[in-house]
């Protein structure tokens, strides 16, 4: 199965402080995307990274990926309360469904 | 910047009636995409469309459901005859060339009574 699984399921952290998720898989992949949803929205893109890649900065965000351990990581940098949300990962191996897992819920307070 | 949309946001139904959901993919997306979430429960494929035809569906797309691009500007779900564990969020995606990310529509809110 391409899920990922995300880690911890739940964060929860002051306003300012980092937040780190982890995203573990099983197969090989072409690309590993990172999702976000606010409670009772749609998912959101956050960043794609490419199995060639090793590490991907977007603003506040920092993502990796270890290919070899199947394992990637999203770092949330100077966290605001309106980071407040779930996190998923999607595993893939190209253009086709993404699979998400359970996620990791991201509660930052003020 | 340019995103899916999709129609109605929350579409109260009979069970047993049909239901058609609409969106609107990214224009020169080429990869389209329906999932849903039963509340509570992590995001499901359900099916995905490209070049004018279904490339991969799951398990949970049986007979009751169909897709269909009647326009090249929309893409539909309908289900046929709505059961109540049909009630769910219904999320449309789109992505361009292959490798590239998908971008989610807010999602239809299907209430089946």
């Amino acid at each position: 199965s391409q899920q990922g699984e995300e880690d911890p399921q739940a964060l929860s952290i002051q306003e300012g402080e980092n937040a780190t998720m982890n995203c573990s898989y099983k197969t090989s992949i072409n690309n590993l995307q990172w999702y976000r949803q606010n409670s009772g929205r749609g998912l959101v893109h956050l960043i794609l990274i490419r199995s060639n890649e090793r590490e991907k900065h977007s603003g506040r965000l920092r993502v990796t990926l270890d290919t070899s351990k199947k394992s990637s990581s999203l770092l949330i940098t100077a966290s605001r309360a309106a980071d407040t949300a779930s996190y998923f990962c999607a595993p893939a191996r190209g253009a086709g469904k993404s699979t998400f897992g359970d996620g990791t819920t991201l509660t930052v307070k003020p | 910047e340019p995103e899916v949309t999709q129609t109605p946001s929350h579409q109260v139904t009979q069970m047993g009636q049909e239901v058609i959901l609409r969106c609107v993919p990214i224009s020169n997306h080429l990869y389209f995409y329906w999932y849903r979430q039963i509340l509570g429960q992590k995001v499901e494929f359900l099916v995905s469309f490209y070049n004018n035809e279904i490339s991969e569906k799951s398990e949970i797309f049986d007979d009751q459901f169909s897709v269909e691009r009647p326009d090249g500007s929309n893409f539909t779900l309908k289900i046929r005859s709505t059961k109540l564990e049909d009630s769910a969020m219904y999320f449309c995606a789109s992505s361009g060339l292959n490798d590239q990310p998908q971008h989610f529509g807010d999602g239809t809110r299907l209430s089946i009574l």
